[in-house]
């Protein structure tokens, strides 16, 4: 199975600053057609994950602009240019180019 | 919007058995595969199950290969989890997801239900 590692596993950020997450595969997540089978989810405290980022760089339907996906092969980063109250919650990365699909450990992100 | 709904969870004990079911709406249902992934309390994102749109395949994570069957209703818009011989490491949220793309498998649950929790005990 692809072994998914998030660091760091908790950041407390203040409010308008950055916030930047990494993730990193135990292989290529380079699809043969060219795209990169990793995404990004928030779970929310006491709610159901929401997908953020797909294909290693594109936002999904309705994610903020602040959110952005980076990396290619086997490291990925996402980045929050200006974190917000609502982000609190831990994020977590996953890859879809084989089964079974796997997740990183996640990411808890607080609010100094 | 795409809306999936989830129930049957509950309390079970050691070695019974549980059906989880989820409705879907808000997208052509028989056109994507749907997905079950768990979560243990206070722990991380494990994917369960997968069915194709049309129920031609079927995969499972090897922790409950043979223990649980995934399938699906595409007349009900249902998809549904036979979990059997449960154990207290399957205490957990169910969520079921539905695939991001239509017609394939893609792997990639993009949007998710509110879940229904599992607790296996004596």
């Amino acid at each position: 199975d692809v072994v998914m590692t998030q660091t760091p596993l908790s950041l407390s950020v203040t409010p308008g600053q950055p916030a930047s997450i990494s993730c990193k595969s135990s292989r290529s997540l380079l699809h043969s057609d060219g795209k990169t089978s990793l995404s990004w989810f928030l779970q929310r405290p006491g709610q159901s994950p929401q997908l953020l980022i797909y294909d290693a760089f594109n936002r999904f339907s309705g994610v903020p602009h602040r959110f952005s996906g980076s990396g290619s092969g086997t490291d990925f980063t996402l980045k929050i240019s200006r974190v917000e109250a609502e982000d609190v919650g831990v994020y977590y990365c996953m890859q879809n180019i084989e089964f079974p699909p796997t997740f990183g450990g996640g990411t808890r992100v607080e609010i100094k | 919007q795409v809306q999936l709904v989830e129930s049957g969870g509950g309390v079970v004990q050691p070695g019974g058995s549980l059906k989880l079911s989820c409705v879907a709406s808000g997208f052509v249902f028989n056109d994507y595969g749907m997905h079950w992934v768990r979560q243990a309390p206070g722990k991380g994102l494990e994917w369960v199950a997968f069915i194709r749109y049309d129920g031609s395949s079927k995969y499972y994570a090897d922790s409950v290969k043979g223990q649980f069957t995934i399938s699906r209703d595409n007349s009900k818009n249902t998809v549904s989890l036979q979990m059997n011989s449960l154990r207290p490491d399957d205490t957990a949220m169910y969520y079921c997801a539905k695939d991001s793309i239509r017609l394939l498998d893609w792997l990639l649950p993009d949007s998710w239900g509110q879940g229904t929790l599992v607790t296996v005990s004596s």
